[in-house]
């Protein structure tokens, strides 16, 4: 089945500590996207990228780094420079170029800082 | 500079009503789209609904409408016969044209469906 695939579900960090994680689709999208989600605050743009080798911040890039080497492919590197990484992180991917391309959105990850 | 509200935080209804979950935005492009998410508990995103700000028509998919006023720059969600499935934190979001593909979203509003 056509999808995206999170990894890991759950994770745990010690200050200090660099973590990734992953985001796998299979849909054939170009545009993927990492968002940041904590309680009262909704759903914050961490980083976007639209093609391969290519990637944008968002609103929320510091701390964060990402890579996109393949189309399928786009992990998330949380750093120890991010001094509140404990969040539920959910990775999307779209069409790229329609204002009407819907986000298909993983299960997310969930990271907690010990 | 983009932005979404959603100014309800809770909302309760009882099931079989009707609901309207409130979204307003601001944009200077011409050209955009605005979506509503569905999440319940297991955290998974459910896109439910789509409309462009051109479309002359309000949008609709079975039970849910987007009630869609250009000039109030709002486009709010409209649940009819709630059920108690519809429990879940519902996210309006938006596209621009000029933005570069981002989708940005709003706080989010909880939905109860009380039996």
């Amino acid at each position: 089945d056509g999808g995206i695939t999170q990894s890991p579900k759950y994770l745990f960090r010690k200050e200090g500590q660099n973590v990734t994680l992953s985001c796998e689709q299979n849909l054939n999208h170009d545009a993927m996207y990492w968002y940041r989600q904590d309680p009262e605050q909704g759903l914050r743009l961490i980083y976007y990228s639209q093609i391969v080798n290519d990637f944008q911040k968002g609103d929320i890039a510091e701390g964060y780094s990402v890579s996109r080497e393949k189309k399928e492919s786009f992990p998330l590197t949380v750093t120890s420079a991010q001094k509140n990484p404990t969040a539920f992180y959910l990775c999307a991917s779209s069409i790229e170029g329609e204002i009407s391309g819907e986000l298909f959105f993983g299960e997310g990850s969930r990271l907690t800082v010990l | 500079a983009q932005k979404i509200t959603q100014t309800q935080p809770g909302m309760f209804v009882q099931e079989k009503e009707a609901v309207t979950l409130d979204c307003t935005y601001d944009t200077s492009d011409q050209s955009y789209g605005l979506f509503w998410y569905k999440q319940p508990s297991s955290g998974e995103m459910i896109f439910l609904i789509y409309q462009g700000s051109y479309d002359e028509q309000n949008a609709t998919e079975g039970r849910y409408s987007l009630n869609f006023q250009k000039a109030r720059k709002s486009a709010n969600l409209v649940i009819s016969a709630s059920q108690l499935g519809d429990s879940a934190m519902y996210f309006c979001a938006m596209r621009g044209n000029n933005q570069g593909g981002k989708l940005i979203f709003g706080q989010g509003t909880e939905l109860s469906v009380k039996p």
